[in-house]
């Protein structure tokens, strides 16, 4: 399983895009990358996962770097409801790091 | 997708006892998984519990402590034995409805307190 590294934490401002980095450069060639969140003590949400294209749901895009060691989640439209602790993963057992605490501001 | 009912959501237990989690599944489902959330930290993965055979337990656990049982597709339990308060936690079901690669479905969580 790929090791992932993202910064502990991040603001936004409201109605601006959120950037979330992942690094995930040991990744393997069929590792897929995953994005969940999770708001307070609830169950994580899945937001988005993809292998080596660049995704878009109605949540969030994802782009994958060319060599896959990197990734970035973007939320378009940043919400205050968009504040949680998000977590990338790259691997097919999902072992989750600490993730990034994205705050959304007014 | 999948809808996971767990029980209970939340308990108080008394040091010494031991407390089984149930999770339900709406749907047959491939691989089901047991996650633990200690205060303030992220989620680490228990076992990943087999249908009709023995849980594999990640580094860290054991069968002794955390019991699991899956017999059939859509239902597992998980069992936290002789609890200390160290084992306060939030427990999280979860499942992969078809291939390896799909993405992971979320129960709500057991919040458990030990006295």
């Amino acid at each position: 399983d790929a090791k992932t590294t993202q910064p502990p934490s991040m603001d936004c401002a409201e109605g601006r895009a959120a950037n979330l980095p992942c690094n995930h450069s040991t990744i393997s060639g069929n590792e897929y990358v995953y994005w969940y969140r999770q708001i307070h003590s609830q169950g994580p949400q899945y937001i988005i996962h993809g292998l080596k294209n660049n995704e878009t749901n109605e949540m969030a895009s994802l782009i994958i770097t060319e060599d896959r060691k990197s990734s970035t989640l973007i939320l378009p439209h940043a919400t205050l409801r968009d504040t949680a602790v998000y977590y990338c993963i790259a691997a097919q057992k999902l072992v989750f790091g600490q993730g990034t605490r994205l705050t959304i501001n007014p | 997708s999948a809808v996971i009912s767990q029980k209970p959501s939340r308990d108080i237990c008394q040091r010494g006892t031991s407390l089984t989690i149930q999770c339900q599944v709406d749907s047959q489902v491939t691989m089901m998984f047991w996650y633990r959330q200690q205060p303030g930290q992220s989620l680490t993965l228990i076992a990943t519990a087999n249908q009709g055979s023995e849980a594999t337990y990640e580094s860290g656990f054991v069968i002794d402590k955390f019991p699991i049982s899956r017999p059939n597709l859509t239902f597992s339990t998980l069992t936290v034995s002789n609890m200390s308060p160290e084992d306060s936690s939030i427990y999280l079901c979860s499942v992969r409805p078809g291939t390896a690669n799909e993405k992971l479905f979320f129960g709500s969580g057991t919040q458990l307190s030990v006295l």
